[in-house]
This record gives C-alpha cells, sequence and structure tokens, in this order.
C-alpha cells in the first residue's frame, strides 16, 4: 500500500514562531497535498501541488503558508508567524491523480 | 451552510450486526465521492471514489453506493476491528476545481 511518512510527528511550538512540517512521498506520485484537522472538526483542504507548482489552494492557505518540494523529494509546508488557531493535525497526502489519494500519518502541531 | 452531512454522528454495532451509514451532499456538478477510514491519532486511509449514480464498489465487508444526493456505506456483518470514523469527502466540479469538502465523519464502534 502506498506510504506517506511525515516529520516530526509531533511539533511545539510557540506562538508567532516559525515551523516547517516534512512530508516524504515514498513513490513517483505527481500529486501532493496538505490537510489540516482541529481536533474534534472535520479535515480541511489547504493547497494541492503538480508538477512542482501550487495548483490550488482554500481560503485557509493565506500568505502565513507557503509550500516547496527544496530537493525534489521532500515536501514541506511552512507556517510563518504561528497563532494558537494554527494548533491541528498536519496531513500530507499524495497521489496519482486528484480521484485517490494516500494521507500520511499527521503531523500534530501545538502552539502555545 | 454544509455541503456535505454525514449521519448519523455515531453508531454502536454487535459484531455481526450489519448496517449503513449516510452521507448526503448537496453540491452541483459532482467529480467525485470519497470515503475514508480514520483511527483515532491517524491519517485518513482511503477506501473508495464514486463517479456517477449508481455506481457501486466494495471492499471486503464495506460497500458503497451512490445517488443523486447521497451516497451509502453498508457494512456486513463488521467486526471489532472495523471500529473506526468513516469519512465522507465530495469534490464539487465548479470552476474546475479539485478541493474535496469532507464531512464530519460516522464514529463506529463494533462491539465483540
Amino acid at each position: 500500500e502506498p506510504e506517506v511518512t511525515q516529520t516530526p510527528s509531533h511539533q511545539v511550538t510557540q506562538m508567532g514562531q516559525e515551523v516547517i512540517l516534512r512530508c516524504v512521498p515514498i513513490s513517483n506520485h505527481l500529486y501532493f497535498y496538505w490537510y489540516r484537522q482541529i481536533l474534534g472538526q472535520k479535515v480541511e483542504f489547504l493547497v494541492s501541488f503538480y508538477n512542482n507548482e501550487i495548483s490550488e489552494k482554500s481560503e485557509i492557505f493565506d500568505d502565513q503558508f507557503s509550500v516547496e518540494r527544496p530537493d525534489g523529494s521532500n515536501f514541506t509546508l511552512k507556517i510563518r508567524s504561528t497563532k494558537l488557531e494554527d494548533s491541528a493535525m498536519y496531513f500530507c497526502a499524495r497521489g496519482l491523480s486528484h480521484y485517490e489519494q494516500y494521507f500520511g500519518p499527521g503531523t500534530r502541531l501545538t502552539v502555545t | 451552510e454544509d455541503q456535505v452531512t454525514q449521519s448519523p454522528e455515531a453508531l454502536r454495532l454487535q459484531e455481526g450486526e450489519s448496517s449503513s451509514l449516510n452521507c448526503s451532499y448537496t453540491v452541483s456538478g459532482l467529480r467525485g465521492l470519497f470515503w475514508y477510514r480514520q483511527d483515532p491519532g491517524k491519517g485518513p486511509e482511503f477506501l473508495f471514489t464514486l463517479y456517477s449514480a449508481g455506481e457501486e464498489k466494495e471492499k471486503e465487508r464495506l460497500k458503497a453506493t451512490l445517488t443523486k444526493k447521497e451516497s451509502f456505506l453498508h457494512i456486513t456483518a463488521p467486526k471489532p476491528e472495523d471500529s473506526a470514523t468513516y469519512l465522507c469527502a465530495v469534490q464539487a466540479g465548479a470552476g474546475g476545481s479539485y478541493i474535496p469538502t469532507f464531512g464530519r465523519g460516522t464514529s463506529l464502534i463494533v462491539h465483540p
């Protein structure tokens, strides 16, 4: 079964700090995604990434967020100047198409 | 205004007691409807994608069906290991977007 690894599994940061969440897709899938899930809430789409470019982003994905594939393998989500409300599980997903996405185990971000 | 509504919110079954979970949607131009399984503290696990009314897909004890307004996830003779939260998500075709909208999920507990 397709796998995605995410690091770290848990990140604690202080409000106003920058965090980088990492995703390592273990295959040559073309599409990459970031989602978040606030505790007890729905899974929410943040951004999709295809061919080294953002293809779509939600209203949540404002100037505070950025994504990149710095070395052609790792896929990162950067959150600048974190806020308390950024505390959530962040999931990376990948797929060969938009119609079949495989999620990673997630990074729990706690902003204090 | 929710575009995706899942019911019931929680369901308790005895092992072997078959039942169905519902996902109703109000989007127009459905591209795809997705079912995921999510265990506590883990990422969603892809189960099925349905594209058009009348379509059915099966995997082990799970069978997903789709109409123009809703989808059902039928669980036949469930086992305790089927206990999880089941998520539904839809992609609407408006404006060429592939952004999925998730429901809140149905929490299923199967007692031995």
